[in-house]
């Protein structure tokens, strides 16, 4: 089993949308819950993270970290032509090799205006 | 301020051809790694380093060395390229506390003939 899994999509939505983005993992010890995003021959770049369960908000993005189930969410509000790229997880345990980001596969979303 | 610098940005190499992609980072970084990326796959760890002389083995090492001599330099060496090598290699490189980023390269796409 994948320490990390997500739909590579691709997921393709009309502008002004709500977009929702899934992840499951199967390691009980990841604290910090990543989500990357990486637009067309780009590298990936952080868009925000979650401490333990909960939710936490930026603008139009929420993620969303369920630890009972081991379910880490990303909803994108009012989605917009620029959100268009593919969107990574990565949950990470404290402390140990801190840089050893475990990454999901990526979900590629289109949005349509 | 360049941030995470890779070079080259393309290359093609023969079966069995040596190289070298080069990373640098003008953060004072002390934790940098390489990954590779490949469809369905997502990002791979191939080795890390968490300070100048200290490397360590990520998930998918074999048929790559590394080197930290300086904190800004993580270099990544192909020692006798492969066509299942073909893919795009990003470096990246974090501070040290666990709840900060990894700020990734724009990527070396890499062909392997």
């Amino acid at each position: 089993q994948k320490e990390v899994e997500q739909d590579p999509g691709p997921l393709s939505v009309p502008e002004g949308a709500i977009v929702s983005l899934n992840c499951t993992y199967s390691n009980s010890a990841f604290q910090y819950f990543m989500w990357y995003r990486q637009y067309s021959r780009k590298g990936p770049e952080l868009l925000m993270y979650t401490y333990s369960s909960g939710n936490k908000e930026d603008g139009r993005f929420t993620a969303q970290v369920d630890k009972s189930s081991k379910y880490i969410s990303l909803f994108i509000r009012d989605s917009q032509p620029s959100d268009s790229a593919t969107y990574l997880c990565a949950p990470k345990r404290y402390g140990g090799a801190t840089n050893k980001l475990i990454f999901g596969t990526g979900t590629l979303l289109a949005v349509q205006p | 301020n360049a941030g995470v610098t890779q070079t080259p940005k393309f290359q093609v190499l023969k079966t069995g051809q040596s190289m070298t992609l080069q990373c640098a980072q003008d953060m004072n970084h002390e934790y940098m790694s390489w990954y590779r990326q490949d469809p369905g796959m997502g990002l791979r760890l191939i080795h890390y380093s968490v300070g100048a002389g200290i490397t360590d083995q990520g998930e998918v090492p074999n048929g790559y060395n590394v080197s930290r001599s300086t904190t800004e330099d993580f270099p990544l060496r192909l020692l006798s390229a492969a066509p299942s090598q073909t893919s795009v290699y990003f470096c990246a490189s974090m501070a040290g506390a666990a709840n900060q980023p990894q700020h990734f390269g724009d990527g070396t796409r890499l062909s392997i003939l």
